[in-house]
């Protein structure tokens, strides 16, 4: 079975500076791993995925993500935050031959002026 | 941009009564699925439906629940006989076809369940 664990359930940062959510994964197999964004009162958007190509994975809005084999990790990162970055975060994986996403408890991003 | 689309956004109902939730997915999309959010938890997978069939399900998914594409757009979810624990967001997403395919999500449907 898969799971997705993100370390952090609250992240502020001020406007410009540099933003980390973490995540951290566990799967028998390679899995595909995801980053959703929720902003208020909208739907889960994709901001990017890995799917074994590419170990840094550029996503949306200046997102970019690295998956760590070693690590187990697929942190999300973006150099320069913006207010409108504010919103919860979900780290997915999927496991190989699944449809199923699981999804991560999210993280809370707060941006300061 | 095509977008996945939910009605209601919000429902009330009393305990035991049956609800249906409505979604219409992305027009050219093949695989739909149901996922739901109880306040405080994970988002979870429910079901996901391709060729009017069910081709995966969680253990949350029991006779309760039931999916439908009744027509060619329209995709329901049904619950039978609410109880409060049904009580949750939930979530319609559909995707083009194959496992590497991404899943676009809908805003969410909000059921209280009294």
């Amino acid at each position: 079975a898969q799971s997705v664990t993100q370390l952090d359930s609250h992240v502020s940062v001020s406007e410009g500076t540099p933003v980390l959510l973490r995540c951290n994964y566990s799967s028998s197999y390679s899995p595909s791993l995801f980053w959703y964004v929720q902003h208020p009162n909208k739907g889960l958007q994709l901001l990017l995925k890995y799917t074994s190509a590419a170990t840094l994975v550029k996503g949306i809005n200046g997102f970019e993500a690295e998956f760590k084999k070693s690590e187990t990790s697929f942190h999300l990162t973006k150099p320069s935050a913006h207010m409108s970055d504010a919103a919860e975060y979900f780290c997915v994986v999927r496991g190989p031959g699944r449809r199923a996403l699981t999804f991560g408890s999210g993280t809370r991003l707060q941006v300061q002026p | 941009e095509p977008e996945v689309t939910q009605t209601p956004s919000h429902q009330v109902t009393q305990m035991g009564q049956e609800v249906i939730l409505r979604c219409v997915p992305i027009s050219n999309h093949l695989y739909f699925y149901w996922y739901r959010q109880i306040l405080g938890q994970k988002v979870e997978f429910l079901v996901s439906f391709y060729n009017n069939e069910i081709s995966e399900k969680s253990e949350i998914f029991d006779d309760q629940f039931s999916v439908e594409r009744p027509d060619g757009s329209n995709f329901t979810l049904k619950i039978r006989s609410t109880k409060l624990e049904d009580s949750a967001m939930y979530f319609c997403a559909s995707s083009v076809a194959g496992a590497q395919e991404t899943q676009y999500f809908g805003p969410g449907t909000r059921l209280l369940v009294l």
